[in-house]
């Protein structure tokens, strides 16, 4: 059964730093793309970042880009995001997502339970 | 980018069949798009893939109610024998390679309501 529990959310002032993590378990984690997919209060789904298995090669959304890094560790099966110089407009539920095709971006065919990630003075 | 475009609501009675529509941005009208089920409270679910000529390939576990379909930029999602468990926010999303950037677009989603 995959399983993705994601950890690290919480409050944080504006400009500050936040790491959340992502452990995985179920499939080869090492084969399948991973991103993080974030909902605002009340409002719809933004992806935000991808990394792939095999290379680790990286990808952001415009609105975070220069702010967040994607990384992983295959030998632990834990995906990671660094968010710095967090603003008041990132916070939201942050999911960690599962590719469904392999080790692209296609679709996400697996998330996690979701960490509130809280940005405010 | 892409655009995806859905309309905010929808509703129809509890045993009826109802048909949700993701619209592609015209220059993009022949790419492929997910769509995902979103119950309150919870986290998103992967129903299936709609291709452009209509095809379409589910997700593990979801139900022979759930047909995809397309027509020109428009992709569809149709269930039938409506249930109060299908109440939910349901989104379409697709993956792209935009000058070498990989990226992946939400639409805005629908919300269906079960009379």
């Amino acid at each position: 059964e995959v399983q993705l529990l994601e950890s690290g959310g919480g409050l944080v002032q504006p400009g500050g730093s936040l790491r959340l993590s992502c452990a995985a378990s179920g499939f080869t984690f090492s084969s399948y793309a991973m991103s993080w997919v974030r909902q605002a209060p009340g409002k719809g789904l933004e992806w935000v970042s991808a990394i792939s298995g095999s290379t680790g090669s990286t990808y952001y959304a415009d609105s975070v880009k220069g702010r967040f890094t994607i990384s992983r560790d295959n030998s632990k099966n834990t995906l990671y995001l660094q968010m710095n110089s967090l603003r008041a407009e990132d916070t939201a539920v942050y999911y960690c997502v599962k590719d469904g095709a392999g080790d692209g971006l296609a679709h996400f065919d697996y998330w996690g339970q979701g960490t509130l990630v809280t940005v405010s003075s | 980018l892409p655009v995806l475009t859905q309309p905010p609501s929808a509703s129809a009675l509890l045993g009826a069949s109802i048909k949700l529509t993701c619209t592609l941005s015209s220059e993009h009208s022949t790419y492929t798009i997910e769509w995902y089920q979103q119950r309150p409270g919870r986290s998103p679910q992967y129903i299936m893939k709609v291709k452009s000529d209509g095809s379409h390939s589910k997700g593990d576990g979801i139900p022979d109610r759930f047909m995809g379909s397309s027509s020109g930029a428009d992709r569809y999602l149709t269930f039938s024998n409506l249930q109060s468990d299908d109440e939910a926010e349901y989104h379409c999303g697709e993956s792209h390679t935009i000058d070498g950037q990989v990226g992946y677009v939400f639409g805005t989603g629908t919300k269906v309501t079960v009379l």
